[in-house]
């Protein structure tokens, strides 16, 4: 069965710098969510879309934006990264529609800032 | 204010030994509750899930885990552990729209 798909897997960038993660939900879901996990730390919700409208808001600081789109993939923009946003970020995308919103969770993307 | 609580953050055991990990929530609404698993390295994978029903729930590798609503409670267990059940155990419940997860619990199996 197809999976949440993220991309890039890695990605290393200098402070300062901007980065875009990418992230296509399983087919025929309509939400998406974005989690960043620090090391050893637990995963934090930051935000999450539902029909290309934010639904929820989380810890996501005002540097990062993100979207999603008509094919509902969505795109989570990092400006003047630092240090401590190296973790890794994941996304995940359920089907909310009938209220069945089980979230299933991508490989997730390593983003490492130098 | 919706939280999950874990309250062993380390746990060493030998091989074959019982685990039971605790987990305890905070949350007014319907309740959805989730234990991931994450070896090292990779990401979150579905261990079991409670939506509704026998509070008793199986899942994968042997895992279960016990709903005790009058407790708050959704600890994991399993009778004999491996080694390759080294890992992180992350306890969740499900929000309005978010996932709210517990600090997680670190399981070292020793052979």
């Amino acid at each position: 069965a197809a999976g949440v798909i993220q991309s890039p897997r890695h990605l290393i960038k200098e402070k300062r710098e901007t980065a875009t993660l990418k992230c296509y939900p399983i087919p025929r879901h309509d939400t998406v969510y974005w989690y960043q996990q620090g090391p050893g730390q637990d995963p934090q919700f930051l935000i999450s879309f539902y029909e290309k409208m934010q639904s929820d808001k989380g810890s996501i600081p005002d540097r990062f934006s993100a979207q999603q789109f008509s094919d509902y993939h969505s795109e989570l923009n990092m400006s003047s990264l630092e240090l401590g946003d190296s973790a890794l970020y994941f996304c995940a995308s359920s089907l909310s529609r009938g209220g069945y919103n089980e979230q299933f969770f991508g490989p997730g993307t390593r983003l490492t800032v130098l | 204010a919706q939280s999950v609580s874990q309250h062993n953050h380390h746990v060493i055991l030998s091989e074959a030994a019982s685990l039971e990990l605790g987990c305890n929530y905070s949350y007014g609404g319907t309740v959805n509750l989730f234990w991931y698993v994450q070896y090292p390295g990779q990401h979150l994978q579905l261990l079991l899930k409670y939506f509704s029903g026998d509070p008793l729930v199986k899942g994968i590798k042997g895992f279960e885990a016990e709903f005790i609503k009058s407790k708050f409670s959704f600890n994991l267990r399993k009778p004999s552990v491996q080694g390759s059940d080294t890992a992180e155990y992350f306890c969740a419940v499900r929000g309005t729209y978010k996932y709210i997860f517990g600090t997680g619990t670190r399981l070292k199996v020793l052979a």
